[in-house]
């Protein structure tokens, strides 16, 4: 069965603090990887998705197969990344395929 | 229209009722998903639709629980004789082949 951890509900920095959003996974196949993001009062939203590779708002994340980790970060947190992290995998050999979802971190930037 | 969207934003109902949650999807897109969000649980899979086909129907927690899609367009997410752990947070989503999904904002269901 595929499942997404993320260990911490809550996580709270101050700004201009690094900031690392834990992900772990299991699969037995070849998962893609994914961060939505949920600001206040907003939908759900695409963050990063790993085959990108690229930096979104400053955010990385790099898929780690041996750690089986997909962990977030971003050097120096600012207050407008406060929101609600959900780590997500899917299978990537479909074209269409359902998420599977961690439970979420909420993040807090304070000032 | 620009995104996807879902009605009501809203709805509160009596233990025993049934309701109907709609969703119209990003024109185009040929998969259609249905998550609930719920406190403690974070997003759980539903229902996902191919055009108008229910591949995977695994995450329907209930026989109460029913989805269709007409149209290769919108779909309704029916649940009948309404409990008090349904309440949640039921989004949508919709998708082209092998691209991510976008969601809407969500129909906020409060069971009393």
């Amino acid at each position: 069965a595929q499942r997404v951890t993320q260990p911490e509900k809550l996580l709270s920095v101050f700004k201009g603090a690094p900031v690392e959003l834990k992900c772990n996974y299991s699969y037995s196949g070849s998962p893609e990887l994914f961060w939505y993001v949920q600001y206040s009062r907003q939908r759900l939203q695409l963050l990063l998705r790993h085959i990108s590779r690229e930096s979104i708002k400053g955010f990385t994340a790099d898929l780690n197969k041996g750690e089986t980790s997909f962990h977030l970060k971003k050097p120096f947190a600012q207050e407008e990344d406060s929101a609600m992290y959900y780590c997500a995998l899917t299978n990537s050999n479909s074209g269409y395929s359902t998420l599977t979802f961690g439970k979420g971190t909420m993040l807090l930037v304070s000032p | 229209g620009a995104g996807v969207s879902q009605s009501p934003s809203n709805k509160v109902t009596e233990k025993g009722k049934d309701v109907e949650l709609r969703c119209d999807p990003i024109s185009g897109h040929t998969a259609l998903y249905w998550y609930r969000q719920s406190l403690g649980q974070g997003l759980e899979f539903l229902i996902y639709f191919q055009g108008n086909s229910a591949p995977d129907k695994s995450g329907l927690p209930s026989d109460r629980f029913s989805a269709e899609r007409t149209g290769g367009s919108v779909s309704t997410l029916t649940i009948q004789r309404t409990q008090q752990e349904d309440s949640a947070v039921y989004l949508c989503a919709s998708s082209l082949a092998g691209q991510p999904q976008h969601f809407g904002d969500g129909t906020r269901l409060s069971i009393l």
